[in-house]
């Protein structure tokens, strides 16, 4: 099966929260990632979080994660039009990214 | 930060042919790439790790003598597909380590259409 799982559709109003969750079955990553891809475009950086660590917020990005259930979730307020994209997870292990199949994120006005 | 530059952007070629994606890390070196490809509307599956100086290893299913990558230097890694035929059309992404805290850098795609 695989080794990041994401769901895939997410559809949110402008303003609102969203919420994109991720579950993963390798432990050794030292971080755990969010990316970001526009239509047509490479992956974006969005935040990172650190295996030892419960919880990160970086401006409207909070990212929680639960290491006993190895349970990552991506958070981003006041949801804008521009956060349309398809949010990736990503576990390395090894050096070697495992990324989930993304979630799609539609922001609806 | 860390740059990676991935060019070309997109390309379109004959099929039988032979097409060449660069990979540099502009302002870092890096002693590991990564090449990736992604179906439309499908995760990124690792192709190989690219290691400067030695030979590539690939991940299991790719084929090595198709998917040529080259890492001569620090900055500079090369995927060559080979004899390309239409189901090789894909988005190719390479990676870098820079490592820091922020992680792999990565470029901003080839989208590779085989015509």
């Amino acid at each position: 099966g695989e080794d990041v799982e994401q769901s895939l559709f997410l559809s949110v109003r402008e303003g609102d929260s969203s919420v994109i969750n991720c579950t993963y079955t390798d432990s050794s990553s030292t971080y755990l990632y969010w990316y970001k891809q526009e239509p047509g475009a490479g992956l974006q950086l969005l935040t990172y979080i650190f295996s030892n660590m419960d919880m990160k917020q970086d401006q409207r990005l909070t990212v929680l994660l639960n290491k006993k259930d190895k349970h990552l979730s991506l958070r981003i307020a006041d949801t804008q039009t521009g956060d349309s994209a398809i949010y990736f997870c990503a576990a390395p292990s090894w050096g070697k990214f495992q990324f989930g199949a993304g979630t799609q994120v539609v922001v609806t006005p | 930060g860390a740059v990676v530059s991935q060019h070309p952007s997109w390309v379109i070629c004959k099929s039988g042919t032979s097409v060449k994606i660069e990979c540099r890390s502009l302002d870092f070196q890096a002693t590991t790439m990564f090449w990736y490809r992604q179906f439309p509307k499908q995760s990124l599956m690792l192709m190989a790790t690219s290691n400067e100086g030695s030979k590539a290893t690939y991940e299991q299913g790719v084929e090595k003598d198709k998917f040529l990558i080259n890492h001569a230097s620090l900055t500079l890694s090369t995927l060559t597909v080979t004899s390309a035929h239409p189901e090789d059309s894909s988005f190719y992404i390479c990676s870098a380590s820079t490592r820091d805290l922020d992680g792999y850098t990565f470029g901003s795609g080839t989208r590779l259409t085989v015509v």
